[in-house]
């Protein structure tokens, strides 16, 4: 158990609202992904983060953006949420404590969000 | 452009019976990959990794397999247990690089 909680664990919402989705952890890990996940399309990268205020985006970041403020917390929010969003998103994180390199680069999973937008 | 990918969607397999799941991979820069598991309605679960210095690595039931030359790395149950019916997700990382890459999932049906 990586500690790991997302909230919240469901939500439906309706087109154009703003949607912010939430990842904590308990184990001060440097490295935090948020991820989407949609059938046929597998655990797409949406932004991640090395640290407080230092994150990058990922392959599908049109529509989406994060802050860090701190270590513990990484949020993920849908400025003006569209149908095409609905989908189950998951956060992760990678060990701290490993150095770069491929050897390291596991990642643990939160519980997951299922959003669904109307 | 799929860099990772997994060509069967779904697999059944009596239980007892040895479970193959198949991964190939276009980018030669990957030299990490990882198998990772998924029930429903839950995040996905590491399962075994394997780095490119290797061609085998085993952990209990589970070996996965890496073919270098062709790209293609297999994940091997045996025996498979009802348990074992879940989505099983491919990934690949790059040296230096904080990301790991997903294939689309296999989803594998133990049955009696």
């Amino acid at each position: 158990d990586a500690g790991i909680t997302q909230s919240p664990r469901h939500k439906v919402t309706e087109t154009g609202t703003p949607v912010t989705l939430r990842c904590h952890q308990t184990e001060n890990h440097r490295y935090m992904y948020w991820y989407r996940q949609d059938p046929g399309h597998g655990l797409r990268l949406i932004h991640y983060s090395y640290g407080v205020k230092d994150t990058d985006k990922g392959e599908v970041s049109d529509g989406y953006s994060v802050s860090r403020s701190k270590t513990e917390d990484f949020l993920l929010t849908l400025e003006s949420a569209t149908s095409s969003q609905t989908s189950v998103y998951f956060c992760a994180i990678r060990p701290s404590g490993r150095g770069l390199g491929s050897s390291y680069n596991e990642q643990f999973f939160g519980p997951g969000t299922r959003l669904t937008v109307l | 452009d799929q860099q990772v990918k997994q060509n069967s969607p779904s697999l059944s397999v009596q239980e007892g019976r040895i479970s193959i799941l198949n991964c190939d991979y276009t980018n030669s820069m990957f030299d990490y990959f990882l198998w990772y598991k998924k029930y429903p309605a839950e995040g996905p679960t590491f399962l075994i990794s394997i780095s490119s210095i290797k061609d085998k690595n085993e952990d209990g039931r589970f070996t996965v397999f890496l073919n270098k030359s062709a790209k293609h790395l297999s994940l091997h149950i045996v025996p498979s247990q009802p348990g074992d019916s879940a989505v099983y997700f491919c990934a690949a990382s790059a040296t230096n690089t904080d990301k790991l890459i997903f294939g689309t999932g296999t989803r594998l049906q133990v049955f009696p």
